[in-house]
C-alpha cells in the first residue's frame, strides 16, 4: 500500500519559534509537493521539488523554506511562526512529467500558531 | 497562467440522487490531466478519478463520471445515487504536461441529506 507519511497530524506553536514539518514517501517518488489549506483558497502550493535538492517556489512562498537532501523526505520550515500561517498542511508525491498518475497525499497536519 | 474556479462553494443534494459538481480550468498548454479528490472531514486527501485532455471518452470510476467539455475547459463531476458517505469536500485539480504542478480550485462542500 502506497504511503505519504506526515510526521504530525497535530501541532501547537508558539509565536517566533522555528517550526519543522516533515514528510516522507514510500513510492520512489521524484516529485513532492507542500501545500496549505485554508477555507475557502482551496490548496495552495508553497514549494515543491522535483529531484534531491532541487526545489523551487510556488505561489506562496514568503515565511517558508525547504529542504530535501533524501528522495524520500521532503521538509518544509517556518523560519518564524506567525499567526498567520495557523492552517492545515499537505504534503503530496508524484511521478515524473510526463506520466499521467494521481498526486498522493499525507494525512495532514494542522498546525495552530499561538 | 493556470487557474481551476469551482463556483459552488457548498452543495445539498438527498439521499439516493445524483449531483453534479461544477470545475471549470484555464491552461495554455495544449496537453493536461485532470483530477477530482474527495476529502472528509478527517482529512485525508483521496483521489476519485482522472481525464487526460486527449482521451475521447468520458471517465467512468464506479459511482463517479467525469463530464469533459474540452471547448468549454469544464471538468464536471457527477456523483450518482448520492450515499451519506458522499458528505465531504471535493477539490478539482489540474496538471499541465509541461508543469510539475497540480493546480487546485477553491472546493466544494457537499452534504447528502438522508
Amino acid at each position: 500500500d502506497v504511503k505519504v507519511t506526515q510526521s504530525s497530524r497535530y501541532l501547537v506553536k508558539r509565536t517566533g519559534e522555528k517550526v519543522f514539518l516533515e514528510c516522507v514517501q514510500d513510492m520512489d517518488h521524484e516529485n513532492m509537493f507542500w501545500y496549505r489549506q485554508d477555507p475557502g483558497l482551496g490548496l495552495r502550493l508553497i514549494y515543491f521539488s522535483y529531484d534531491v535538492k532541487m526545489t523551487e517556489k510556488g505561489d506562496i512562498p514568503e515565511g517558508y523554506s525547504v529542504s530535501r537532501e533524501k528522495k524520500e523526505r521532503f521538509s518544509l520550515i517556518l523560519e518564524s511562526a506567525s499567526t498567520n500561517q495557523t492552517s492545515m498542511y499537505l504534503c503530496a508525491s508524484s511521478q515524473s512529467l510526463g506520466r499521467w498518475t494521481e498526486a498522493f497525499f499525507g494525512q495532514g497536519t494542522r498546525l495552530t500558531v499561538v | 497562467a493556470q487557474k481551476i474556479t469551482q463556483t459552488q462553494p457548498g452543495m445539498f443534494v438527498q439521499e439516493k440522487e445524483a449531483v453534479t459538481l461544477d470545475c471549470t480550468y484555464d491552461t495554455s498548454d495544449p496537453s493536461y490531466g485532470l483530477f477530482w479528490y474527495k476529502q472528509p472531514s478527517s482529512g485525508e486527501m483521496i483521489f476519485l478519478i482522472y481525464q487526460g485532455s486527449y482521451d475521447q471518452q468520458n471517465a467512468t470510476e464506479g459511482r463517479y463520471s467525469l463530464n469533459f467539455q474540452k471547448a468549454r475547459k469544464s471538468a464536471n463531476l457527477v456523483i450518482s445515487a448520492s450515499q451519506l458517505g458522499d458528505s465531504a469536500m471535493y477539490f478539482c485539480a489540474m496538471r499541465p504536461l509541461n508543469f510539475n504542478k497540480f493546480y487546485f480550485g477553491s472546493g466544494t462542500k457537499l452534504n447528502v441529506k438522508p
